[in-house]
């Protein structure tokens, strides 16, 4: 298994803003995943990031709106750019542990946006 | 289209009761793999069980016990002598090999409630 935090674990913030989220991993891990949960809701993946290459958008997410940072293995950073009151989530990011297809995941980042 | 369905929105069950939640998903894989994860009110996800398409074998793990069928492709958890402190969002997950990419498709979860 894989120990994960994320920072900050809330927080609340004007529409317009933008709200970096980071993602901190006690071992090396080649995949990280980006979902957002929104009330009530079940997980939607929002991006993958692999180290060392750009990561990888579903449908519905861009960019610009959710860049993503990933500079070493053991941590990656989630920005929610330009908020609206409809990006008010729980954003939890997971690791993939190598061969055993089992994903981990943070304590999540419970965003409200006024 | 791999798809997970958890038909149970929510299930309310008195301390004690034996309580079954449902999984079925859709894959075009032959290779994959099932997960159960619980999200207790604190909000964080914790891993419980994976299973693999090729191992049809079921598991126990004290309460809690999983049954594995592809011909019916269901993968459903079973709470024995469920507890208060089993209340929570239970979601089923697939992913599949051939995506190369280790997604996870998340069902829409359900909902439990043990009442004392």
């Amino acid at each position: 298994s894989a120990v994960i935090s994320q920072k900050p674990s809330r927080d609340i913030c004007q529409r317009g803003t933008s709200l970096t989220i980071q993602c901190q991993v006690d071992s090396q891990v080649t995949m990280m995943f980006w979902y957002r949960q929104q009330p009530g809701q079940s997980l939607t993946l929002i991006a993958t990031a692999n180290q060392g290459s750009e990561a990888t958008y579903e449908s519905g997410f861009v960019i610009d709106k959710f860049p993503i940072s990933r500079p070493n293995l053991t941590f990656s950073t989630l920005t929610v750019s330009n908020m609206s009151p409809e990006d008010s989530s729980i954003y939890l990011c997971s690791v993939e542990v190598a061969e055993a297809y089992e994903q981990y995941f943070g304590p999540g980042t419970r965003l409200t946006v006024t | 289209a791999q798809k997970v369905t958890q038909a149970q929105t929510e299930i309310s069950v008195v301390e004690k009761e034996d309580v079954t939640l449902d999984c079925v998903y859709e894959t075009r894989d032959t290779t994959y793999y099932l997960f159960w994860y619980k999200q207790p009110p604190s909000g964080e996800l914790v891993f419980l069980i994976r299973r693999n398409s090729f191992d049809e074998q079921n598991e126990i793990s004290g309460r809690y016990s999983w049954n594995f069928q592809k011909s019916t492709s269901s993968f459903n958890f079973t709470i024995t002598a469920s507890q208060v402190v089993d209340s929570a969002v239970y979601f089923c997950a697939l992913s599949e090999e051939g995506s190369g990419t280790y997604k996870y498709i998340f069902g829409t979860g359900t909902r439990l409630k043990v009442l004392a």
